[in-house]
């Protein structure tokens, strides 16, 4: 089976402040982990995934298979961070699909 | 392509109606999802297409769910004898692969669905 968890619903921070939204995940297999935002009155987007190693708007997200964690990271927190975050895990299941299985979300508010 | 577009946005009907939604995926796209959320909940799966192929539907689905893909193009997901715990925001996503490499999903803005 695979499950995230996203053990913070609500994260508050000010600006400027570091910031890290935490994600542990649960699969026997490889998993391939996604971080996804919707920002407010927009559509759910992909933010970053695991196996591009990139950084997007200053975010980054190391996968720790050991922890089996895929915490979500910004050294200075901007205001337009303030959105809802989900981290998403893609594990396969069976034929060709591989579906995303989310966790519930934490919604990141930046203040001035 | 202006990417994934789902119809229509809101939809408000009355216990017991039929719904249908339409999903309009990123053409080259040959893998759709559906998925469902509610409040204070991240998406659900309901049920996966590659091309026209209905390959996998979840539990969630029920009997009066049915989900189709004619020709791989756009996909429609039909709720029957729709009951209040059905309002939900239903999503729709695609995405595809390239030499193995899994890119995402790009979603839809949604179809919010209330049931009264």
């Amino acid at each position: 089976a695979q499950r995230v968890t996203q053990p913070e619903k609500l994260l508050s921070v000010f600006k400027g402040a570091p910031v890290e939204l935490k994600c542990n995940y649960s699969y026997s297999g490889s998993p391939e982990l996604f971080w996804y935002v919707q920002y407010s009155r927009q559509r759910l987007q992909l933010l970053l995934r695991h196996i591009s190693r990139e950084s997007i708007k200053g975010f980054t997200a190391d996968l720790n298979k050991g922890e089996t964690s895929f915490h979500l990271k910004k050294p200075f927190a901007q205001e337009e961070d303030s959105a809802m975050y989900y981290c998403a895990l893609s594990g396969y299941s069976g034929g060709s699909n591989y579906k995303l299985t989310f966790g519930k979300g934490t919604l990141l508010t930046v203040n001035p | 392509d202006t990417g994934v577009s789902q119809d229509p946005r809101h939809k408000i009907t009355k216990r017991g109606q039929n719904v249908t939604f339409r999903c309009d995926p990123i053409s080259e796209h040959n893998r759709l999802y559906w998925y469902r959320q509610t409040l204070g909940q991240g998406p659900e799966f309901l049920t996966y297409f590659q091309n026209e192929a209905q390959l996998e539907k979840s539990r969630l689905l029920s009997d009066r769910f049915s989900a189709e893909r004619p020709k791989g193009s756009f996909s429609t997901l039909e709720i029957q004898r729709t009951e209040q715990g059905d309002s939900a925001m239903y999503l729709c996503a695609s995405s595809s692969w390239d030499s193995g490499e899994n890119y995402g999903y790009t979603f839809g803005s949604g179809t919010r669905l209330t049931v009264v």
